[in-house]
């Protein structure tokens, strides 16, 4: 158990819907970063939260939203879901944001599929 | 910019052996931290080890060690006494810094097969 909690697990939706992923990192942990996972992009980074802060966007759609609360859980809001946005979603934490050190623990990740 | 290159799509290993699974990396970053992580069929993506670039030994962590060669960017994952619980697709991974932030860039890949 890597300490980072994502809910839900497994989603199914239909195409132009909504959804929203939730992620607690580790007790703790300050940085919170969500990962998309799909067979033909591999691992792409979306976006790092740094103590409620953005701090990187990576090749996040427009579509796509995240923030991080005050109590550091962060939630990714997927919006005019498309059959392409169907993934396993990760979201990871590490205690600090910088540097070579700090391990990055993942969550199980949450297995959307947009029919 | 930041890259990982695993040149190995599939390994396969009988059970008990030693495996090597090769990762390079390209950066001008001066400090850095290359990891491994091995996702089962089920999804979950498990941390194995890490290695810092100022880290003067190379990493171990039970029956897995990472063999650093820094001047050649290579940072191999060494898995001893393989196990069939290991049959699992393996990413390594480099912390890349981003404008004061940072991420992880991952590989493609390699897809480990333990035969009994």
């Amino acid at each position: 158990d890597s300490g980072v909690t994502q809910t839900p697990k497994h989603l199914i939706t239909a195409t132009g819907q909504r959804v929203t992923l939730r992620c607690s990192p580790r007790s703790g942990d300050l940085s919170v970063y969500w990962y998309q996972q799909s067979l033909d992009q591999g691992l792409q980074f979306l976006i790092h939260y740094y103590n409620g802060e953005e701090r990187a966007k990576g090749n996040i759609l427009e579509r796509f939203s995240a923030q991080q609360f005050p109590d550091l859980h962060s939630e990714l809001n997927l919006s005019s879901l498309e059959l392409g946005d169907s993934a396993l979603y990760f979201c990871a934490s590490s205690s600090t944001t910088g540097g070579s050190g700090n391990t990055i623990y993942f969550g199980e990740g949450s297995w959307l599929t947009v029919v | 910019a930041q890259k990982i290159t695993q040149t190995q799509p599939g390994m396969f290993v009988q059970e008990k052996e030693a495996v090597t699974l090769d990762c390079t990396y390209d950066t001008s970053d001066p400090s850095y931290g290359l990891f491994w992580y091995k996702q089962p069929s089920s999804g979950e993506m498990i941390f194995l080890i890490y290695q810092g670039s100022y880290d003067q030994q190379n990493a171990t962590e039970g029956r897995y060690s990472l063999n650093f060669q820094k001047a050649r960017k290579s940072a191999n994952l060494v898995i001893s006494a393989s196990q069939l619980g290991d049959s699992a697709m393996y990413f390594c991974a480099m912390r890349a810094t981003q404008g004061g932030s940072e991420k992880l860039v991952f590989g493609k890949g390699t897809k480990l097969t333990v035969n009994p």
